[in-house]
């Protein structure tokens, strides 16, 4: 079967820090990747997919970029955090678009002081 | 670009009782999917629902249930005999059949639900 690993957990982090956060999945091959910013109070916003390595489409002009080094593993990082970059952060993958079911990891919450 | 609304930021319901989460959507595509995603207090993402566009049958999954209407584009889901766990945040999701746009997936703002017992 396959799992989705998302790491940190939590991290609190000074303003103009850099920032990675991993995600890597298992038990699959050329998954979909994907991460979604969950500020409060507000919706699931898209940042960033890969469809294959070393393919990344940005969605929104931000401080942050990603970077897919293998097939299923997808790092979001940052050079200076802002403290607007606060959020609960969600990667997921689906097998293939369309009708497939994007399956999130468990997030992580970035607080940015 | 295609747009999610869920025009209920909170709702509230009886155990045992029925509720009707509302999302409607808009788009100039024919053919796509919608979905209905539950974030419980644990922050997990989890699927509850998914309906294809080009199916009239509206799709069931046990005490879930939507109503879509693709002329009106709306797409509600139904909790029937709500029970404690049920309480979490919904998001409607769309996301598009073409190739182009069919990787992404588009979110409303959700809609928080409160069980009370």
């Amino acid at each position: 079967s396959q799992t989705i690993h998302q790491w940190p957990a939590t991290l609190v982090q000074p303003v103009g820090s850099p920032l990675s956060l991993e995600c890597t999945v298992e038990g699959t091959s050329n998954p979909n990747l994907y991460w979604y910013r969950q500020a409060a109070g507000r919706g699931l916003q898209l940042l960033f997919y890969s469809v294959g390595i070393g393919q990344i489409s940005s969605e929104v002009p931000q401080n942050l970029s990603a970077s897919r080094p293998q097939d299923r593993q997808f790092i979001l990082s940052s050079k200076k955090l802002l403290l607007s970059d606060s959020g609960f952060y969600l990667c997921a993958w689906s097998k293939g678009a369309g009708a497939n079911v994007l399956t999130f990891g468990a997030g992580s919450r970035l607080t940015v002081l | 670009a295609q747009t999610v609304t869920q025009s209920q930021p909170e709702m509230s319901v009886q155990e045992a009782e029925t509720v009707t989460l509302s999302c409607t959507y808009d788009t100039s595509e024919s053919d796509y999917y919608l979905f209905w995603y539950k974030q419980p207090p644990s922050r997990q993402m989890i699927l509850v629902i998914r309906q294809e566009a080009y199916k009239q049958q509206n799709a069931t999954e046990n005490r879930f249930s939507v109503n879509f209407q693709k002329a009106a584009k709306s797409f509600s889901l139904k909790i029937s005999d709500s029970q404690l766990g049920d309480a979490a945040m919904y998001f409607c999701a769309y996301r598009s059949a073409y190739v182009g746009g069919s990787e992404k997936l588009v979110f409303g703002k959700g809609t928080k639900l409160t069980v009370n017992p």
